[in-house]
């Protein structure tokens, strides 16, 4: 098992640009979530997915953040203009969405914003 | 979801066992407690979870008091790959398996 596959892994970018961090969740798994770390902030929620629909995207900062989920085996997570302030490690979780069910994560996208 | 409280940090002397506890008091009947931890620069990776009874499985073991308030996760024998953020949380009912993390225990396991 790949578990959950998460490019690039790190990001440099310049305020302004167009950022998209794709995710690959594990295969049979119905739910994707898309989580941002921070030192200030911790590990936040920003959106989830069931059956490749979005079910909560209250956690998404602004109209800037947009997620999109295609199809069961790929998501992307697209911000645009980036801002510093967006610089973050950005985790993708997949999982079966029950309530004692278990996420596993990938090894995140570190985003530098200049 | 239930809130969480778990001690800012932790020590622990190689070999011994980590007992790592977390007070969860206002948890309902459905939720589950999981444990999380995260090892510098990777992502969170999940121990173990119970509901009622007493968890064991090859990372740890999850001790949960019969009024369920509060638990303790066991590492038996510490290494120093151990040394690491461990994340004591509380899910289910209607949250539909969402996570949220708090600030968790950072467990420093020395030799």
């Amino acid at each position: 098992d790949a578990g959950v596959i998460q490019s690039p892994r790190h990001e440099v970018t310049e305020m302004g640009q167009e950022v998209t961090l794709r995710c690959k969740p594990i295969s049979g798994h119905n739910s994707l979530f898309w989580y941002r770390q921070t030192m200030m902030r911790g590990l936040e929620l920003l959106i989830y997915f069931n059956n490749n629909v979005p079910i909560d995207d209250s956690g998404m900062p602004e109209d800037r953040f947009s997620a999109k989920m295609p199809n069961a085996s790929f998501s992307t997570l697209k911000i645009q203009p980036s801002e510093p302030r967006d610089s973050a490690v950005y985790f993708c979780a997949s999982g079966n969405g029950r309530a004692g069910d278990t996420q596993y994560f990938g090894p995140g996208t570190r985003l530098t914003v200049l | 979801d239930a809130k969480t409280t778990q001690p800012t940090s932790m020590d622990c002397a190689e070999g011994r066992a980590a007992n790592l506890p977390c007070n969860h008091s206002t948890i309902s009947g459905n939720e589950y407690v999981y444990w999380y931890r995260q090892i510098h620069s990777q992502g969170p990776q999940y121990i173990i979870h119970g509901l009622k009874n007493n968890e064991t499985n090859e990372m740890a073991s999850l001790i949960i008091t019969e009024d369920r308030k509060s638990s303790t996760l066991i590492l038996p024998h510490a290494t120093l790959r151990d040394t690491a953020v461990y994340y004591c949380i509380v899910k289910g009912g209607t949250s539909y398996g969402k996570l949220t993390f708090g600030q968790g225990t950072i467990l420093t396991v020395h030799p």
